[in-house]
C-alpha cells in the first residue's frame, strides 16, 4: 500500500514569489492536514481537510492556504514568502480525520526562501 | 502558548537500559495523545497512543503512561537500541473532534551502542 507521497521533496524560492506544494494521501484516506516544522518549534496545524472541505485552521496568516480536490489530493500554496516560511512541510493523511485515529505522514517538502 | 511541552531537548541511553521521554499538557480537555518518531530527512512514524480513559498502553517494547492529574504522559522504550535514536514527538488531541493535533517540541534520543 502506498504512503502519502509529497512533492516536491526540495524547494529554494525568493522573497516574494509564491509556491504550491502537493500531497498524495494514502488510498482510501479523506482527511489531508497540513503541519509546519522549523527548529525548535516543533509541528504546528496549518490546516485540515475532508472531503473538499477546509473543517480547522491553525494559527497561520492568510498567505497560507490550502485545497482538496475530489481525490482527496491536497495542495497547499503560500503566497508573497518570508524568510521565516523556510521550514519542513509535512502532510498527513486519516481515514476519518477523528482525533482519536493516527495520522500517517509523508515525508515532507523542505523550503527555502533565500 | 505551547499546550504541549517536551522540557528535555535531548537524552542519551546506553543499550539495552530504559528510555523514558516525557511530555506535559496544560488541557484538560485533551483525551487522546500518541508518540511519533522522527528520522532525519523522512515524516514522523506514528509509535503508539493511549485514549485519556486508559493510564498504560503497551506495545511490544513500546509503552506510554497516562497521569490525568498531573497532565503527564512518558513513553518508555525498553530495551533502548541503536536503532531507536531518533527525535520523539508527542501530540494531543481531542478524541471527539476534528482531527488537529497539538505536537511537542520534541526529544533527540541517542541511544549508544
Amino acid at each position: 500500500k502506498a504512503g502519502v507521497t509529497q512533492t516536491p521533496r526540495y524547494l529554494i524560492k525568493t522573497r516574494g514569489q509564491q509556491v504550491t506544494l502537493s500531497c498524495s494521501p494514502i488510498s482510501g484516506h479523506r482527511s489531508v492536514s497540513w503541519y509546519q516544522q522549523t527548529p525548535g518549534q516543533g509541528l504546528q496545524f496549518l490546516f485540515e481537510y475532508f472531503s473538499e472541505t477546509q473543517r480547522n485552521k491553525g494559527n497561520f496568516p492568510g498567505r497560507f492556504s490550502g485545497r482538496q480536490f475530489s481525490n482527496s489530493r491536497s495542495e497547499m500554496n503560500v503566497s508573497t514568502l518570508e524568510l521565516g516560511d523556510s521550514a519542513l512541510y509535512l502532510c498527513a493523511s486519516s481515514r476519518s480525520g477523528q482525533g482519536n485515529t493516527e495520522a500517517f505522514f509523508g515525508q515532507g517538502t523542505r523550503l527555502t526562501v533565500v | 502558548d505551547q499546550q504541549v511541552k517536551q522540557n528535555s531537548p535531548s537524552l542519551s541511553v546506553q543499550e539495552g537500559r530504559i528510555s523514558i521521554l516525557n511530555c506535559d499538557y496544560t488541557n484538560s480537555m485533551f483525551d487522546y495523545f500518541l508518540w511519533y518518531k522522527k528520522y532525519p530527512a523522512e515524516g514522523p512514524t506514528f509509535l503508539i497512543s493511549i485514549s485519556s480513559i486508559k493510564d498504560k498502553n503497551e506495545d511490544g517494547r513500546f509503552t506510554v503512561f497516562l497521569n490525568k492529574s498531573a497532565k503527564h504522559l512518558s513513553l518508555h522504550i525498553v530495551p533502548s537500541q541503536p536503532g531507536d535514536s531518533a527525535v520523539y514527538f508527542c501530540a494531543a488531541s481531542f478524541a471527539s473532534g476534528t482531527y488537529k493535533y497539538i505536537f511537542g517540541t520534541g526529544t533527540r534520543l541517542k541511544v549508544l551502542a
